[in-house]
């Protein structure tokens, strides 16, 4: 069964204190592998598509990586305008599948 | 720059009520999709459109329907409300065919009593 898992479900950091966060898939055939932010009472923004595994791409303080079976969310030096819920999908054949999200709260 | 444009905000129906949740595009995007976001769960796809006149049943479609009206505008009714539907609503669009969704709108939070 195709399978999307993030973790943690809630992240509190320091200003300064870089972290990083998870999303592991179990999916037959994976198309690309997607992260999102998302903000209280808005839809969702979207930041990265990852292809294959040992592929990064970058934004300002954020750095997306992929193996073949997980994908890691870095983010270095994070600053209060960070906090928000960072959504990862993933897509297979036809499906596209969301996880549940990882809630970031960045504390000056 | 709108992007996708969704309409009511907020709304509260009374169970057995019917309503329309309006979503438009000015991208210029072929596809369309319809989610509900519920707490503990990831987006879950309702139903998607590939162009004007055409779409297909997602994850959860039963008690919804939608019309793609023109390439903008992409509708999703619910004919009799039922409590099990209160959630958040989102509309989004992307340039490819059930594609990765790109664009999304800032949904419609809606309670049913």
């Amino acid at each position: 069964e195709d399978q999307v898992t993030q973790s943690p479900e809630a992240l509190r950091l320091q200003e300064g204190e870089s972290s990083s966060l998870n999303c592991s898939y179990t999916v037959s055939g994976l198309r690309g592998l997607f992260w999102y932010r998302q903000d209280p009472g808005k839809g969702p923004e979207f930041l990265f598509t990852l292809y294959s595994a040992g592929e990064e791409k970058e934004k300002e303080r954020l750095k997306a990586t992929l193996t073949k079976k997980e994908s890691f969310l870095h983010i270095t030096a994070p600053k209060p305008e960070d906090s928000a819920t960072y959504l990862c999908a993933v897509g297979t054949g036809n499906q596209f599948y969301f996880g549940t999200g990882t809630s970031l709260t960045v504390i000056p | 720059n709108a992007g996708v444009t969704q309409t009511p905000k907020f709304q509260v129906l009374k169970t057995g009520q019917s309503m329309t949740l309006q979503c438009a595009q000015d991208m210029n995007h072929n596809s369309m999709y319809w989610y509900r976001q519920d707490p503990g769960m990831g987006l879950r796809l309702i139903y998607y459109s590939a162009s004007e006149g055409t779409t297909d049943k997602g994850e959860v479609p039963n008690g919804y329907n939608v019309s793609r009206l023109n390439k903008r505008e992409f509708s999703l009714r619910l004919e009799s409300a039922a409590p099990s539907q209160t959630s958040v609503y989102f509309c989004a669009s992307s340039t490819e065919a059930k594609g990765q969704p790109q664009h999304f709108g800032d949904g419609t939070r809606l309670s049913i009593l």
